[in-house]
């Protein structure tokens, strides 16, 4: 099976701040990676796909780069509503293992 | 508009099963994979089960294989998660999700809005 490695596990900055979170797999993927946000008590929502496409709606201060084992999502200007936990997810085996996941907090 | 409702979850004691459904509108259910992801309590989301469109293939974690079954109803456009010899560590909540082909591979890009389960005496 596929690990997914998240760091970090959790992370604190303020509004406006850049921030980067990575994601390390056991094996090569590709770009079979996704990413996801989840507020608590909500349903995680999909923020891209095939590690650097967004999903429609998401705001383009959201990106993501890599490729093979490493990868990271990048927020470029944080603003209120991006606190929340975010995963990773692969999609290239028969298991859509998700990384530990990243809870962001306001510094 | 897209919507998927699970139902099913609640109370049951250890050894015990349950089966979840997931009822779905707003899109052509028997064209769309679909998985299983749960969340137990303050953790992180696990996935547990994958099946095909035509419910010919199915895949399952680890944790659950053998355990519990994966099946859906594309004319009643319903997916189900029979779950048997429950334990404590199934305590979550189950989330059914679509699978969205974007060209090269799959992204779950709808979502229930769960149903807890809750294994316990």
């Amino acid at each position: 099976d596929i690990q997914m490695t998240q760091s970090p596990s959790s992370l604190s900055a303020s509004v406006g701040d850049r921030v980067t979170i990575t994601c390390r797999t056991s094996q090569n993927i590709g770009t079979y990676l996704n990413w996801y946000q989840q507020k608590p008590g909500k349903a995680p929502k999909l923020l891209i796909y095939v590690v650097s496409s967004l999903e429609s709606g998401v705001p383009s201060r959201f990106s993501g780069s890599g490729s093979g084992t490493d990868f990271t999502l990048t927020i470029s200007s944080l603003q209120p509503e991006d606190f929340a936990t975010y995963y990773c997810q692969e999609s290239h085996s028969n298991s859509y293992t998700f990384g530990q996941g990243t809870k962001l907090e306001i510094k | 508009e897209v919507q998927l409702v699970e139902s099913g979850g609640g109370l049951v004691q250890p050894g015990g099963s349950l089966r979840l459904s997931c009822a779905a509108s707003g899109f052509t259910f028997r064209s769309y994979e679909m998985n299983w992801v749960r969340q137990a309590p303050g953790k992180g989301l696990e996935w547990l089960s994958y099946i095909s469109s035509s419910g010919s293939t199915v895949y399952y974690a680890d944790s659950v294989k053998g355990r519990f079954t994966t099946s859906r109803d594309n004319a009643k456009n319903s997916l189900y998660l029979q779950m048997n010899s429950l334990s404590a560590e199934d305590t979550a909540v189950y989330y059914c999700a679509r699978l969205q082909y974007n060209g090269q591979s799959y992204g779950a890009d709808y979502w229930g809005q769960g149903t807890l389960v809750t294994v316990s005496s």
